[in-house]
C-alpha cells in the first residue's frame, strides 16, 4: 500500500495522559499536513511541514498540541495533558507541492476518558 | 472570514440517477477548491480539484463547476451508484500563509435502490 498510513488507528487514554501519533506520508511527497475532525465535523488544519520545516503552526489548538517531522519523512503529533475534548479523529495528509492535492490517511481516533 | 458551507446536510437520491452536491464559499482570496468523499471510519478520499482559473471541470462520472461571482461550487455525479454512499466535503484554499484546506460541514449522500 502506498498511501498515506497513520498509527494507532485507535488510541483511547486517560485524561492527563500523554499521547502520540505517527504519520507516514506518500514517499514523493514533501508537504505533510495534520488535521482534527470531530463528529459531524470537517476536518479542521491544525500545521503543516515543507520537508521538515514546520511552515505553520498557529492553528495548532492549545500548547499541549506540538508537531515534528524531524527527517522530512514521517511526522508524530503529540498532545500533552489530553482533555475529554480532545476527543477526536486526527487526520494525516500529504501531497507533492502546495499546488497538488492533499491525500489523506485512514486517521487516529482518540478517546480520552 | 474565511469559511466554506455547505447548503444540505443530507441528499437523497434515487440510484442511477445524476447527484448535485453544493457548496458556498465566503472568501474570495480562495483560488483551489477540492472535493472529498469520506465514508463512515475512514479518511477523506480526493474526487476532483479545480483551479480559480477555471469553471468547470471533469472527472470520471463527477464534474465540478465554479462561480466566482457568487461564490459557489458545485458537484455533479453521474448516474448514482450505492457506493457513492458518504459524506462529501468541499474544501478551499486561498494559497497564503497557512497553506491548509478550509472544510465545510458536509453533505450526506444517501442513494436510494
Amino acid at each position: 500500500d502506498t498511501g498515506v498510513s497513520q498509527d494507532p488507528r485507535h488510541k483511547i487514554t486517560k485524561r492527563g495522559q500523554n499521547v502520540t501519533f505517527r504519520c507516514d506520508p506518500i514517499s514523493e511527497h514533501n508537504r505533510l499536513y495534520w488535521y482534527r475532525q470531530t463528529l459531524g465535523q470537517g476536518p479542521e488544519f491544525l500545521t503543516y511541514f515543507q520537508n521538515e520545516a514546520q511552515l505553520e503552526k498557529s492553528r495548532l489548538l492549545s500548547d499541549r498540541f506540538s508537531a515534528e517531522r524531524p527527517k522530512g519523512s514521517f511526522s508524530t503529533l503529540e498532545i500533552q495533558r489530553t482533555e475529554q475534548g480532545d476527543s477526536a479523529m486526527y487526520l494525516c495528509a500529504s501531497s507533492f507541492s502546495s499546488l497538488y492535492e492533499q491525500y489523506f490517511g485512514p486517521g487516529t481516533r482518540l478517546t480520552v476518558t | 472570514g474565511e469559511s466554506v458551507g455547505l447548503h444540505l446536510p443530507t441528499l437523497s437520491v434515487q440510484e442511477g440517477d445524476n447527484s448535485i452536491i453544493n457548496c458556498a464559499y465566503s472568501n474570495s482570496a480562495s483560488d483551489y477548491f477540492i472535493w472529498y468523499k469520506q465514508e463512515s471510519g475512514k479518511g477523506p478520499q480526493f474526487i476532483i480539484d479545480i483551479r480559480s482559473n477555471m469553471d468547470k471541470r471533469q472527472g470520471q462520472r463527477v464534474t465540478v463547476l465554479l462561480n466566482k461571482t457568487v461564490k459557489h461550487l458545485s458537484l455533479q455525479i453521474a448516474a448514482t451508484q450505492p457506493g457513492d454512499s458518504a459524506v462529501y466535503f468541499c474544501a478551499e484554499n486561498s494559497g497564503g500563509g497557512a497553506d491548509g484546506l478550509t472544510f465545510g460541514k458536509g453533505t450526506h449522500l444517501i442513494i436510494q435502490p
